[in-house]
This record gives C-alpha cells, structure tokens and sequence, in this order.
C-alpha cells in the first residue's frame, strides 16, 4: 500500500510486560515521527527521526521508551515494563522532507491497553 | 502546559452551512500551522496548512484563517458536509522543528 502502517493494530499487555510496536513509512520519506495520544486528547510528540538518525526524543516519558529506526525506514517502538499510565493510540508518521514541519502522514495507530 | 487549544470539544451544524473550527496559541514562536481531520480507527489526515507570513489560505470547501496578534486560527468549511463529520485537530510547529504540537481536538458533527 501507498500510506503508512502500523502492527500490530491492537496491543493488550499485562502490567510488567514488554511490548514493540511497528512502522512501516512511506517509501522515501525521509522523516518518521512517533506521537502518543491518549483518550479524548490530541496527539503528543514521542520521538522523531532523519533517515537513521534520531535528532528529537525530548517527548520520551521515560528512560522505559526506546525507538529505533536502524536502516532509515522501518522504525519500532519499544516500551519496557508497561505501566498503566502508557494505554494509548500510538502513531506514527512521515513526511518526506527536512526543512519543516512539512505535511505529515499518519499510519492508523496501535492501541496498546495495559491491564 | 497546552500550548495549542481547542476550547470547543464539539460542535454541531446543519448540512448546507458553515461550519467554523477555532484554535488557540500561546508559544509565538509557531509559524507553521496545519489542520488535520480524523475518522474513528484512522490515522489523522492532512487537511490545509498556512504559513505566518499569510492570513489566509484556501482549498476548496476549506478556508484557514490566521490572526497572529490574537495567536487565533480558525477552520472554515462551507458549505459542510456528512463525509465531514469528524474529528478536527490543529496543530503548530516553531520554525526549524519538526515536531507537531497538536491541540485536543474538536469533535464536527454534519446533521442532515
């Protein structure tokens, strides 16, 4: 397909437990974005990569969120020792250019659920 | 603290009408600003940007109208309709970032 994607679509974990998320961007976009957006809120900044590199992770909560992007396409998030506090959708886009906050295109999230 | 807001959580208009979407700053170092629109199950999807050198930007049935001295943005959709109910969401970034800063959203209801 042409557009962002994302898996798995839905992600129940218990309390404790590790989890990695998936994101497959658009063929050529040279930026990626993670966003966390909880219920009844707008999305919020997690991390933001170029190519390979990760120039922007100043919206990890914590040191038990990790992204990795190792070739400068697909990317994965990864969250150790869930806790509650991290049920949300997570989202992940791409946009193809560097200069700006260009047009972003959005893959249609995981919902991760932490029981 | 939130820097881009959506006071309005939803809002109803009758199909064949304007339906006007508000947004609020506070950072003045934003200079780029988007909307994005979101069905249930779906990623957000781009729907109009203007840059702060315009007031104005028009695409179809979809005007953004920027007041920086108010730090206000609005959506205007006209004339609305069914396919367009859903979720709105503004968003702003500081030149030379690329990050979003997207406020909550407001939920667009098209009645029949």
């Amino acid at each position: 397909g042409a557009g962002v994607s994302q898996s798995p679509r839905y992600k129940v974990a218990k309390r404790g437990q590790d989890v990695a998320l998936r994101c497959d961007p658009i063929s050529g976009h040279v930026s990626l974005f993670w966003y966390q957006q909880a219920l009844g809120q707008g999305p919020e900044f997690l991390t933001y990569f170029q190519n390979e590199a990760q120039l922007d992770k100043s919206g990890l909560p914590s040191d038990r969120f990790f992204a990795e992007r190792p070739e400068g396409s697909v990317s994965t998030l990864k969250i150790q020792r869930t806790q509650q506090e991290d049920s949300a959708v997570y989202l992940c886009a791409s946009s193809r250019g560097v200069q700006r906050a260009n047009e972003q295109f959005f893959g249609p999230g995981t919902r991760l659920t932490v029981l | 603290d939130q820097q881009v807001k959506q006071n309005s959580p939803s809002l109803s208009v009758q199909e064949g009408r304007i339906s006007i979407l508000n947004c609020d700053y506070t950072n003045s170092m934003f200079d780029y600003f988007l909307w994005y629109k979101k069905y249930p199950a779906e990623g957000p999807t781009f729907l109009i940007s203007i840059s702060s050198i315009k007031d104005k930007n028009e695409d179809g049935r979809f005007t953004v109208f920027l007041n920086k001295s108010a730090k206000h943005l609005s959506l205007h959709i006209v004339p609305s309709q069914p396919g367009d109910s859903a979720v709105y969401f503004c968003a702003a970034s500081v030149q030379g970032a690329q990050k979003l800063v997207f406020g909550q959203g407001t939920r667009l209801t098209i009645n029949p």
